[in-house]
């Protein structure tokens, strides 16, 4: 167990709302991820994190921002949200792991419906 | 740039046949590989892992080898259960942030 925590676990919205996600880690790790999660298109990344207030953008950027002002937390913001954005989120933690190679971790995922 | 390949699914199979699921990469410098798996309405569980040439990553019978000449990481079981069922993700990490590159997942459905 990484000790990652999503919140809300499901969201019903409306097309031109904003949307906060929240992820939570209780490990301290430097590294954070979001990820989106649609059929046909496996994960991709949204934006990352390195430390406090340090982010770069992912693949799919566009309509997303984050940000991250402590360490425990990385929080995804859809300024107003589409129906292209329905989607399942996952946040994920890099962890130092056996072998030397740092592995991701990831939370447990929140749907998201944008109607 | 780097990418994954993974075999199309869906696989079905019945309880205690052997499982292949193969996996590709093209990637740049010395990455490390991963098999993640997802079972239904959950989120993404590091299965295996492999971290240079020849490694042999391994777990819940499970198992893959990191081979650079095909620079393949195909991932088998020799007898599968019902429980095995789930989405199967091969991924490569690279590069100096060792961001995750994905394929596109592989559904398996074992049948009792």
């Amino acid at each position: 167990d990484a000790g990652i925590t999503q919140s809300p676990r499901h969201k019903v919205t409306e097309t031109g709302t904003p949307v906060t996600l929240r992820c939570h880690q209780t490990e301290n790790h430097r590294y954070m991820y979001w990820y989106r999660q649609d059929p046909g298109h496996g994960l991709r990344l949204i934006h990352y994190s390195y430390g406090v207030k340090d982010t770069d953008k992912g693949e799919v950027s566009d309509g997303y921002s984050v940000s991250r002002s402590k360490t425990e937390d990385f929080l995804l913001t859809l300024e107003s949200a589409t129906s292209s954005q329905t989607s399942v989120y996952f946040c994920a933690i890099r962890s130092p792991a056996s072998g030397g190679e740092e592995t991701q971790y990831f939370g447990p995922g929140t749907r998201l419906l944008v109607l | 740039g780097d990418s994954v390949t993974q075999m199309e699914g869906p696989v079905t199979l019945s309880e205690e046949a052997f499982l292949t699921i193969n996996c590709t990469y093209t990637a740049t410098g010395y990455p490390s590989l991963f098999w993640y798996v997802q079972y239904p309405g959950e989120g993404l569980q590091l299965l295996l892992k492999a971290t240079k040439a020849d490694d042999k990553g391994s777990n819940k019978g499970f198992e893959a080898t990191y081979r650079k000449e095909t620079t393949s990481f195909h991932l088998e079981k020799g007898s599968v259960q019902v429980s095995d069922s789930a989405v199967y993700f091969c991924a490569l990490s690279a590069g100096n942030n060792r961001k995750l590159i994905w394929g596109l997942g592989t559904s398996l459905a074992v049948n009792p």
